[in-house]
């Protein structure tokens, strides 16, 4: 079975570019989130959808972030303009059952994408 | 403030050592204590969710337990694949999210 799948694996653009991160989650799940990760600051949660409807974006650090969840099956987490501070691994993760943080249904996550902005 | 805390930050161990990892947290209304593996370049691997003071669950060499202000990670005999970056997390009936500690970076040399 498929896991959390996100593309690209690596993203080196330079500042003020646009960056768009993309991720599958596993087929089934209701719940999609996305975190990001620093060696300052651990892993933080930005955002998370339930059933493609965004429900607590209060991680998001500015309004330069935005993520989208079209479908069941992809969600995206853009950043515009990008700066040098937002380099850092972003992981998309999802689960399903009732709540996001039910303790019998743990959050999978993806390998992240290695974001680095010049 | 709810917070956890995770030590040591690095833990060096000799193949068959054994050792624990700990998490402290000062929660209000903790639903759950969740561990994950995290290995270099990919993302946390669930390994355990506790619920209540007193529980305990095991995987192979690894042993997660769960008091009123700590949860530890025990690790016996371990060996250098559980070599890795092991996190704690927890929830709240107040949150709907998943807070994270910093981790403890493990390293086992044979």
């Amino acid at each position: 079975d498929a896991g959390v799948i996100q593309s690209p694996r690596h993203e080196v653009t330079e500042m003020g570019q646009e960056v768009t991160l993309r991720c599958k989650p596993i087929s089934g799940h209701d719940y999609l989130f996305w975190y990001r990760q620093t060696m300052m600051r651990g892993l933080e949660l930005l955002i998370y959808f339930n059933n493609n409807v965004p429900i607590d974006d209060s991680g998001m650090p500015e309004d330069r972030f935005s993520a989208k969840m079209p479908n069941a099956s992809f969600s995206t987490l853009k950043i515009q303009p990008s700066e040098p501070r937002d380099s850092a691994v972003y992981f998309c993760a999802s689960s399903f059952k009732d709540s996001p943080v039910h303790p019998n249904q743990p959050q999978h996550f993806g390998d992240g994408t290695r974001l680095s902005i010049l | 403030e709810d917070q956890v805390t995770q030590s040591p930050e690095a833990l060096r161990l000799q193949e068959g050592e054994s050792s624990s990892l700990n998490c402290s947290y000062t929660v209000s209304g903790l639903r759950g204590l969740f561990w994950y593996r995290q290995d270099p370049g990919k993302g946390p691997e669930f390994l355990f969710t506790l619920y209540s003071a007193g529980e305990e669950k095991e995987k192979e060499r690894l042993k997660a337990t769960l008091t009123k202000k700590e949860s530890f990670l025990h690790i016996t005999a371990p060996k250098p694949e559980d070599s890795a970056t092991y996190l704690c997390a927890y929830c709240t009936y107040n949150t709907d999210k998943l807070i994270f500690g910093t981790g403890t970076r493990l390293q086992v040399f044979p």
